[in-house]
């Protein structure tokens, strides 16, 4: 039971690339989040799913899309990437029945 | 709007000492409130929740409705205590995601 996993675990990318981050949760959870974690400012929901083929924006979305094509696996795009997005994103799963969110190891992006 | 305040950006202490780590909240209704721990470089892991009223690895938290705080005590710190720690409510939204304060980097001293 691994839980909930990312990829990658690193990456740098230049201004203006794309990329795309997989989490994956094999706890059969209903709900999916995309959080941003930047120093004195917590942790900041930039999408989130409530079920298979369902998205909604969270607090910072701007620059970033998502996809829930199947329900073990929530993807996070960015198009063009700026500096601004150099942060540590989280991805995180809970089921129906429980309100308890469960994290992934988190992918440590750098924009140059 | 709901919100969390974290006071503490950075909290030292020696160890066996008492720790108090502060959370504030603002939310209109009844509030489910979190603490989430960060030891270096790993994930998030939930620490406790003011609904099963548990003491994990020696922390306590109260929910204090009229002083809307979630302040978390452990009354003699560890070295291993040290990390991050988040203060997070549930929205009152279909999703019910959490809002997060700033968190406090709490360090214990040998």
């Amino acid at each position: 039971n691994a839980g909930v996993t990312q990829t990658p675990k690193f990456r740098v990318l230049k201004t203006g690339q794309s990329m795309t981050l997989l989490c994956a949760q094999d706890m059969n959870h209903e709900y999916m989040y995309w959080y941003r974690q930047d120093p004195g400012m917590g942790l900041r929901l930039i999408h989130y799913s409530v079920g298979e083929g369902t998205t909604a924006k969270g607090e910072v979305p701007d620059g970033y899309n998502v996809s829930r094509l199947k329900k073990q696996n929530f993807l996070l795009g960015l198009e063009s990437a700026a500096p601004s997005q150099t942060s540590v994103y989280f991805c995180a799963s809970r089921g129906l029945a429980d309100n308890e969110q469960f994290f992934g190891p988190g992918t440590r992006l750098t924009v140059l | 709007a709901q919100r969390v305040t974290q006071p503490e950006k950075l909290l030292s202490v020696f160890k066996g000492a008492p720790v108090e780590l502060k959370c504030n909240y603002s939310y209109s209704g009844s509030p489910e409130l979190f603490w989430y721990v960060q030891y270096s470089r790993q994930r998030l892991q939930l620490l406790l929740r003011h609904i099963s009223r548990e003491s994990i690895k020696g922390f306590t938290a109260d929910l204090n409705k009229g002083e809307t705080s979630f302040h978390l005590k452990k009354p003699f710190a560890q070295e291993e205590d040290s990390a991050m720690y988040y203060c997070a409510l549930i929205s009152s939204g279909s999703a019910r995601q959490l809002t997060f304060g700033s968190g406090t980097q709490l360090t214990v001293l040998p």
